[in-house]
C-alpha cells in the first residue's frame, strides 16, 4: 500500500521569509510525485510534478520541490514567501505503472499562511 | 476555453433526499473521477470511470451512485443512504486512464450541505 504524509496541518511564515511545506511518502518502487494547490472554495490546481531526472523540480511563482529518494520526501519550497502564496497545498503520489487514479494517493493537506 | 464545469456550486438538501451533482468536461478526456473533501482528511476517491459506460467504486462509494453515458459527463448522485453527505465534492479528469505521467484536472467543486 502507498501513503503520503504531510506532517503539518498549518504552516505560518512571515512575508519575505523562506517557506517549506513538507511531504513524505511510502511506496514500493519509483513514484510519480505531485503538488496541487487549492484556494478557498475552489478546485485543486496542478502545481508541479516529479517524474524522473533532476531531483529539483521548478514550478511557477518561484516555487520548487526537491525529490529525495533516501528520505522518501518531496518538500515544497520557496526562498521568499508572498501573502498571495497563502493556500492549501496537497502532495500526491502515484506508481508509474498503476492503471488508474485509484492509485493516486493524496496527503491530508497543509494550510500555508503568509503573514504580511 | 477547455475545462471541467461542476454545478451547482452550492447545494442544500434535506435529510432523506437524493441529489445529483453535475460534472461536464470539454477536454476530450477518457477518465473522470469524483472525490470528496473533508477538512483535515485530504481527498477521498468515491467513483471513477476510465471509459464511457464503465465505472468502478473508489474507497468510499457507499451511499453514492454514478453514470457515464457520455464521454463528457459524469454525474454523481448522493443518495439518502449516505450517512454524512455534507462535504465539498470535486470532479476531475485525466486524458487517459492508464499509466502516463499526466496530472488530474479539477473542477471548481460543489459544496453540499444537508440541513
Amino acid at each position: 500500500a502507498q501513503s503520503v504524509a504531510q506532517p503539518e496541518d498549518q504552516v505560518n511564515v512571515a512575508e519575505g521569509n523562506p517557506l517549506t511545506v513538507k511531504c513524505t511518502y511510502s511506496v514500493s518502487g519509483n513514484p510519480y510525485l505531485f503538488w496541487y494547490v487549492q484556494y478557498p472554495n475552489r478546485g485543486l490546481q496542478f502545481f508541479l510534478k516529479y517524474i524522473t531526472g533532476d531531483n529539483l523540480v521548478k514550478g511557477s511563482y518561484g516555487f520548487e520541490a526537491e525529490f529525495n529518494k533516501s528520505q522518501t520526501s518531496f518538500h515544497l519550497k520557496k526562498p521568499s514567501a508572498l501573502v498571495s502564496d497563502s493556500a492549501l497545498y496537497f502532495c500526491a503520489v502515484r506508481l508509474p505503472l498503476s492503471g488508474s487514479a485509484r492509485q493516486l494517493t493524496f496527503g491530508s493537506g497543509t494550510q500555508l499562511t503568509v503573514l504580511p | 476555453d477547455g475545462g471541467i464545469t461542476q454545478s451547482p456550486k452550492y447545494l442544500f438538501r434535506k435529510e432523506g433526499q437524493n441529489v445529483t451533482l453535475s460534472c461536464e468536461q470539454n477536454l476530450n478526456h477518457d477518465a473522470m473521477y469524483w472525490y470528496r473533501q473533508d477538512p483535515g482528511q485530504g481527498l477521498r476517491l468515491i467513483y471513477y470511470s476510465q471509459i464511457v459506460n464503465d465505472f468502478q467504486k473508489g474507497d468510499i462509494a457507499e451511499g453514492y451512485s454514478v453514470s457515464r453515458e457520455k464521454k463528457e459527463s459524469f454525474p454523481l448522485t448522493v443518495t439518502s443512504a449516505q450517512k454524512n453527505p455534507t462535504a465539498f465534492y470535486l470532479c476531475a479528469s485525466k486524458p487517459t486512464a492508464g499509466g502516463g505521467t499526466g496530472e488530474l484536472f479539477f473542477g471548481e467543486g460543489s459544496r453540499l450541505t444537508v440541513l
